[in-house]
């Protein structure tokens, strides 16, 4: 079946770094979407990509979709302890949603 | 527009007993999908509904059932528990088929505890 990979699972940056995860599948996907859960929380719907090699920002996020369509990436510029959470990719591939590993990202003040 | 909702927060069963849990949509959705999550295996599909009927389903035991009502209110129950069991149970609501690429939304979960 199909099978989502993040990494890295774990990463710990001073505020102010800049922080990238990146989600590997192992198949083709028609989208990708990126979801936050702050500890103790739900999955909070981010932002979706569609077309190969779409980039787009939400303030300090920058979100990527690759060229072929199986990978994808999210970069948080100058941190700050709000982002502090787990970060999950999603992809649909024979119309099931597959959740990404997730990279849990801690913030130090 | 009410978000998720999702009955009981918290629950403690033992080994063997069954348990429901309850997921109401956001209004106007017609897809629920539940999802378990626990720390070592992350997030995992269990099914999807859509117009009360399941479209589709993860790789769990029969033990995990489901079901989802004409006002799209969505119950899972789970039969003959056991200690793996434990975990956190999210449902997610969506318009459309999630598998469709539908955006989700989740409730807050239902913590279940077994011993």
């Amino acid at each position: 079946g199909q099978q989502v990979m993040q990494i890295p699972q774990y990463q710990h940056v001073q505020e102010g770094e800049d922080f990238t995860t990146y989600c590997n599948s192992s198949t083709t996907l028609s989208n990708i979407q990126w979801y936050k859960q702050r500890p103790g929380g739900h999955p909070v719907f981010l932002i979706q990509l569609v077309k190969s090699g779409e980039v787009k920002k939400q303030k300090r996020l920058t979100f990527q979709f690759g060229e072929a369509k199986k990978n994808s990436s999210l970069h948080i510029t100058a941190t700050q302890t709000t982002d502090v959470g787990t970060y999950f990719c999603a992809g649909p591939s024979y119309q099931k949603v597959t959740f990404g590993t997730g990279t849990k990202l801690q913030v130090i003040p | 527009k009410a978000g998720v909702t999702q009955t009981p927060r918290y629950l403690i069963k033992t080994r063997g007993q069954q348990v429901t849990l309850s997921c109401s949509p956001i209004s106007g959705h017609r897809s629920v999908s539940w999802y378990q999550q626990t720390p070592g295996q992350g997030l995992q599909f269990l099914f999807e509904y859509f117009s009360e009927t399941q479209r589709n389903k993860g790789n769990f035991p029969g033990r995990f059932s489901g079901r989802q009502f004409s006002n799209s209110r969505s119950e899972m129950n789970v039969s003959t528990l056991e200690l793996g069991d434990s975990a956190l149970y999210l449902c997610a609501s969506s318009v459309g088929l999630a598998g469709n690429t539908d955006t989700q939304y989740f409730g807050p979960g239902t913590r279940l505890t077994v011993l």
